[in-house]
């Protein structure tokens, strides 16, 4: 069993703040890590997926980077608003299996 | 396009019930997987099939079966079900690839009394 951690737990900041998270893998057998955002009642949807040590996504306001030589990935998201509410869930691919992190759950309060 | 779609959203079991849950997709996915969400814990994997009569077990499969004798569905089976086994189930597919991403379906909160 493989340990994906993310920190912090849970995250509450003011609408305009900018904040990040922080996911931890294991750096042997890495295939992929994903960033998943998921919403109260809804289902999990993909936000990023990067392969290549140093790759970085963003789309709009949200952005990540990937260090898979010390197993890291972080998350970014710059000017939060309400709407960004929801817990972010970051994913760890080897082989044909994810291992996902526990997610980090943020509060945006107008 | 209906996605991922699971059946049933809610299920309350008496222990030593059997039962079991369909997943789905209409994408034609090749990669089809089952986790289980609990309180604190990251989704877990159960079972994965990565083709049309393929299955295998992922970390938590005790207790489960599966099936995918057809590519668009992938059913979880509980032959005798136990109150460890209440949890939201979610199914997700994808194609083969580091690049593709899952698609989830809904989930099915399942209650063990």
């Amino acid at each position: 069993i493989l340990n994906v951690e993310q920190s912090p737990q849970s995250l509450h900041v003011q609408e305009g703040d900018s904040t990040n998270f922080t996911c931890s893998f294991p750096s042997s057998n890495f295939y992929a890590l994903h960033w998943y955002r998921w919403e109260t009642a809804k289902s999990p949807e993909a936000l990023f997926v990067m392969t290549l040590n140093g790759d970085e996504k963003k789309k709009g306001r949200i952005s990540a980077t990937l260090n898979t030589k010390e197993g890291y990935s972080y998350l970014y998201i710059k000017g939060s608003q309400p709407e960004d509410s929801a817990t972010y869930l970051c994913a760890f691919m080897t082989g044909n299996q994810f291992y996902f992190g526990t997610g980090t759950s943020l509060t945006v309060i107008p | 396009n209906a996605g991922v779609t699971q059946t049933p959203k809610f299920r309350v079991l008496k222990t030593g019930q059997s039962m079991t849950l369909l997943c789905a997709q209409d994408m034609n996915h090749e990669y089809m997987y089952w986790y289980r969400q609990d309180p604190g814990m990251g989704l877990r994997l159960i079972h994965y099939s990565v083709g049309e009569g393929t299955t295998a077990k992922g970390e938590v499969p005790d207790g489960y079966n599966v099936s995918r004798l057809k590519k668009q569905n992938f059913l979880l089976g509980l032959e005798s079900a136990a109150p460890s086994q209440t949890s939201v189930y979610f199914c997700a597919s994808r194609n083969p690839g580091p690049d593709e991403k899952l698609f989830f379906g809904s989930g099915t909160q399942l209650s063990v009394l």
